[in-house]
């Protein structure tokens, strides 16, 4: 079935280190891709998203493209702040499933001064 | 624009008692959503509704049920607490009209079961 692999944490940088954060999926058909971050004791909210193959979707610095031959969506920023401590979560959608999506499990990261 | 919104934000009940999560959003959102998140287990489908109308169960139902009161409502109802479903509740909803339409999740509820 549909499902999401999603780089196990948790991750820890130094400030100004570059982030990536492993995305993988199994899917049959073309799915949209999505990246989610929590703060903590917050709600998920969308950070960036990819509908077709080669897309590259970006937002506040994070980039991921979608790779259908590797079927992957890595997460990357190239200089990471303290304020992007969170938790990130790796999703994709199939409008054909009841609208339903899949999530990673989440990766969680800490960015030290 | 309040978005999704979930009351109450904290419940603690004993086992055997019965309550009701309430959430609703003003984004007239066709589709909306309940999740539980546990530590390590990421965020698991409990119960969804595509459209006013309909429900359907998704990964882990059992102990639940909802209601789809109205476009903007979907509530969630444990009749007998059990301490496995303490866990953080979340609600959420999505335009539902094509692949591209992401979730809004509302702040969650932190439901602890004694």
């Amino acid at each position: 079935g549909d499902s999401v692999t999603q780089m196990e944490g948790p991750v820890t940088l130094s400030e100004e280190a570059f982030l990536t954060i492993n995305c993988t999926y199994t899917a049959t058909g073309y799915p949209s891709l999505f990246w989610y971050v929590q703060y903590p004791g917050e709600g998920l909210q969308l950070l960036l998203k990819a509908t077709k193959a080669d897309d590259k979707g970006s937002n506040k610095g994070f980039e991921a493209t979608y790779r259908k031959e590797t079927t992957s969506f890595h997460l990357e920023k190239g200089s990471v702040q303290v304020s992007d401590s969170a938790v990130y979560f790796c999703a994709l959608r199939f409008s054909n499933t009841g609208n339903q999506f899949y999530f990673g499990t989440g990766t969680s990261l800490t960015v030290i001064p | 624009n309040a978005g999704v919104t979930q009351t109450p934000k904290f419940q603690v009940l004993k086992t055997g008692q019965s309550m009701t999560l309430q959430c609703a959003q003003d984004m007239n959102h066709n589709s909306m959503y309940w999740y539980r998140q546990d530590p390590g287990m990421g965020l698991r489908l409990i119960y969804y509704s595509a459209s006013e109308g309909t429900t359907d169960k998704g990964e882990v139902p059992n102990g639940y049920n909802v209601s789809r009161l109205n476009k903007r409502e979907f509530s969630l109802r444990l009749e007998s607490a059990a301490p496995s479903q303490t866990s953080v509740y979340f609600c959420a909803s999505s335009a539902g009209q094509g692949n591209n339409s992401p979730l809004h999740f509302g702040n969650g509820t932190r439901l602890t079961v004694t």
